[in-house]
């Protein structure tokens, strides 16, 4: 089962950042945070991951807490491509997807 | 951008039958695996692989799965005969060692 927890829905406005947040309590001193997204059926896409610093990339920016206990994913300007379904995973190799948050980006 | 290819991308088949998803990884990625994401549901782990052989494998992943790399560059997931719960998106993905997963596109299986 999945090791995190995200709500189930949000919505941001298009040009807007996205703060998607993940809590990951049970985290464990070498497990990465890694975030995914789904554009409809189609595959998981990578954005990010880290380990306890922030990480940014051209996608997004992600935010640790100092105890790893939680983690925000950021979309600083979202447009309306960006509607998908997040996820938040915790692991060293295989990953356990959970339900996600269905972001949906609104004109 | 290298990225993980399936084929095919559609397949319908009927009950009992078996089917074959095939897979090209990245080239020098030697993590394989293989998920399935049933149709409004999350997407379900089923199998590890590396260096020929299975490493990690969940509850869903019976019998009736077998997963193989026939050559050095495809990676295969069959099911040997094909159940209506079996309909789902099957997503392949890859890695090289310390790097994250990446996926394919995905091959929807219907089963009749």
């Amino acid at each position: 089962d999945a090791k995190t927890t995200q709500p189930p829905s949000m919505d941001c406005a298009e040009g807007r950042a996205a703060n998607l947040p993940c809590n990951h309590s049970t985290i464990s001193g070498n497990e990465y945070v890694y975030w995914y997204r789904q554009i409809h059926s189609q595959g998981p896409q990578y954005i990010i991951h880290g380990l306890k610093n922030n990480e940014t990339n051209e996608m997004a920016s992600l935010i640790i807490t100092e105890d790893r206990k939680s983690s925000t994913l950021i979309l600083p300007h979202a447009t309306l491509r960006d509607t998908a379904v997040y996820y938040c995973i915790v692991n060293n190799n295989d990953m356990r997807f959970g339900a996600g948050t269905r972001l949906t980006v609104k004109p | 951008e290298p990225e993980v290819t399936q084929t095919p991308s559609h397949q319908v088949t009927q009950m009992g039958q078996e089917v074959i998803l095939r897979c090209v990884p990245i080239s020098n990625h030697l993590y394989f695996y293989w998920y399935r994401q049933i149709l409004g549901q999350k997407v379900e782990f089923l199998v590890s692989f590396y260096n020929n052989e299975i490493s990690e494998k969940s509850e869903i992943f019976d019998d009736q799965f077998s997963v193989e790399r026939p050559d050095g560059s495809n990676f295969t997931l069959k099911i040997r005969s094909t159940k209506l719960e079996d309909s789902a998106m099957y997503f392949c993905a890859s890695r090289s060692p310390q790097e994250t997963q990446y996926f394919g596109p995905g091959t929807r299986l219907l089963v009749l």
